[in-house]
């Protein structure tokens, strides 16, 4: 079975702090997304990456950064977290074209 | 651009009566098309997706959706419904030729009555 793991399931931050989540995945996709989800809103694009050091920009990408320096790691970092950061940040990963993406469990960012 | 709209906050159905989850779609070009549900506290599960083809795609769990090309629709069904199918919704797009991310849906919440 595909995996996609995040490091941590919840975390809490304190604003203005440097915050990195992580994300890996086992099946040598091509491409990896960072999501994050509000009640709502659904599912709003961040940034993507389609292969190692290259990435593009999402939907809503102010304030957050990536880096993708191994194919099966891509990094989402909030360079000084806000509380309006405060959300559940899923990973994907798929192999691109009609592929599905598979999801990471999520990881519930509370920024207080 | 593409985008995608889930009319629907919240669908009730008593079990055992079918149901349908409602979503439209836009694309300049022509799409691919996903259904994921989300129970509590977890990540996204794919469902089914429409690539090309037959109109009718049938998917994990009992799940179906129907592709209207010209209603620009792509509804999620199931003819018996199950409590253990409540759970969060999304419809989601990739338009071909496009952005190679998936465009989702706000969600619909499933709620079934036992």
């Amino acid at each position: 079975d595909v995996k996609v793991t995040q490091s941590s399931r919840y975390l809490v931050k304190r604003t203005g702090e440097k915050v990195f989540l992580e994300c890996v995945q086992d099946m040598d996709h091509e491409n990896m997304f960072w999501y994050r989800q509000d009640p709502g809103l659904g599912l709003r694009l961040i940034y993507f990456s389609y292969d190692v050091k290259m990435k593009e920009k999402g939907d809503i990408p102010e304030g957050y950064s990536v880096s993708r320096e191994k194919k099966e790691r891509f990094s989402l970092i909030l360079e000084s977290a806000s509380t309006n950061q405060t959300s559940m940040y899923l990973c994907a990963s798929n192999k691109g074209g009609e592929t599905e993406a598979f999801f990471g469990q999520g990881t519930r960012l509370t920024v207080v | 651009a593409q985008s995608v709209a889930q009319p629907e906050d919240q669908v009730n159905v008593a079990e055992g009566n079918p149901l349908t989850v409602k979503c439209t779609y836009s694309v300049s070009g022509n799409p691919y098309l996903f259904w994921y549900v989300q129970y509590p506290n977890r990540g996204l599960q794919f469902l089914l997706k429409y690539i090309t083809g037959d109109n009718l795609v049938k998917g994990s769990y009992g799940f179906e959706a129907e592709f209207n090309k010209s209603q620009t629709s792509f509804h999620l069904k199931k003819p018996s419904a199950l409590v253990s199918d409540s759970a969060l919704y999304f419809c989601a797009v990739r338009d071909i030729g496009g952005r190679r991310a998936l465009t989702f849906g706000s969600g619909t919440r499933l709620q079934v009555q036992p």
